[in-house]
C-alpha cells in the first residue's frame, strides 16, 4: 500500500486553517470492524514524532481540539483550524492495515 | 511513563555495520511490538523492522537482506544491525513502539543521527 500526501509543504498565517491530504493506493478500511487503519503524526525538529490520530479520526489524548482528522477508505484529511506557532512541524500519515507500515512523504507546515 | 532512548555510534564507515540499541524505561518490552524507523535527510519516514517477544521479526523488503532486529528482555532493550552500509544509509534512526498490522506507533524515541562516511 502506497500512501501519498499533498501538498509537500504549506505556509499558513497564524490563526488560519491548514489542510493536509493523504491518499492511500488501496482502501485501509477494514470492513469487519469498520475501522480505518490510518494514523497521523506530528514531527518537530529534534523531538520524537508524536501520534495525533489513529483509526483515521480518533484523537490521541492531549491533542488540542484545533486538530481534526477525517476520511475513510482511501482519502483522508488532517485539519488545523487555527494555526498556532507551536504547530510548525512536519505531519505524516501512515497506514497500518498490513504488517508493512508505510508513511506518506510528509507535509511541512510553516507560518506565512 | 514509558520512554525510549536510542544509543549507538554516530559514525559508521562504508561497508561496515550500523548497530543501534533502544532502551525502554518505565515499562516492559514484553507483549509489545517494537520497531526501528529511519529518516534519510530530506526524505520521509521509512519503517525498517519490528520485533515481538513471541513472534518472528518482520522486515522491510527493501532492507531485509541487510537488517537484523533483536530483543533482549533481560535488559529491556531491542537492537538494530544494518550490514554493508553505504552513504545512502545516512539517516536519523528512531525506535518506536508498534508496527504490526492493527497497531500504530504510539511511542517514539527522539532519534539518533548516524552518518556513513570514511
Amino acid at each position: 500500500i502506497v500512501v501519498t500526501q499533498s501538498p509537500d509543504s504549506l505556509a499558513v498565517s497564524l490563526g488560519e486553517r491548514a489542510t493536509i491530504n493523504c491518499k492511500s493506493s488501496r482502501s485501509v478500511l477494514f470492513n469487519p470492524n469498520n475501522l480505518n487503519y490510518l494514523a497521523w503524526y506530528q514531527h518537530k525538529p529534534g523531538q520524537a514524532p508524536k501520534v495525533l490520530f489513529y483509526w483515521g479520526s480518533t484523537r490521541e489524548s492531549g491533542v488540542p481540539d484545533r486538530f481534526s482528522a477525517s476520511g475513510s477508505g482511501t482519502d483522508f484529511t488532517l485539519t488545523i483550524t487555527s494555526l498556532q506557532a507551536e504547530d510548525v512541524a512536519v505531519y505524516y500519515c501512515q497506514q497500518y492495515l498490513n504488517s508493512l507500515p508505510k508513511f506518506g512523504q510528509g507535509t511541512r507546515v510553516e507560518i506565512k | 511513563q514509558v520512554q525510549l532512548q536510542e544509543s549507538g555510534p554516530r559514525l559508521v564507515k562504508p561497508s561496515g555495520t550500523l548497530s543501534l540499541t533502544c532502551t525502554v524505561s518505565g515499562g516492559s518490552v514484553n507483549t509489545y511490538y517494537w520497531s526501528w524507523i529511519r529518516q534519510v535527510p530530506g526524505q520521509g519516514l521509512e519503517w525498517i523492522a519490528y520485533i515481538h517477544d513471541t513472534e518472528p521479526a518482520n522486515y522491510s523488503p527493501s532492507l531485509r537482506s541487510r537488517v537484523t532486529i533483536s530483543l533482549d528482555t533481560s535488559k529491556n532493550q531491542f537492537s538494530l544491525s544494518l550490514a554493508s552500509v553505504t552513504t545512502a544509509d545516512t539517516a536519523t534512526y528512531f525506535c518506536a513502539r508498534g508496527g504490526t498490522s492493527s497497531k500504530w506507533f504510539d511511542l517514539w524515541g527522539r532519534g539518533t543521527p548516524v552518518t556513513v562516511s570514511s
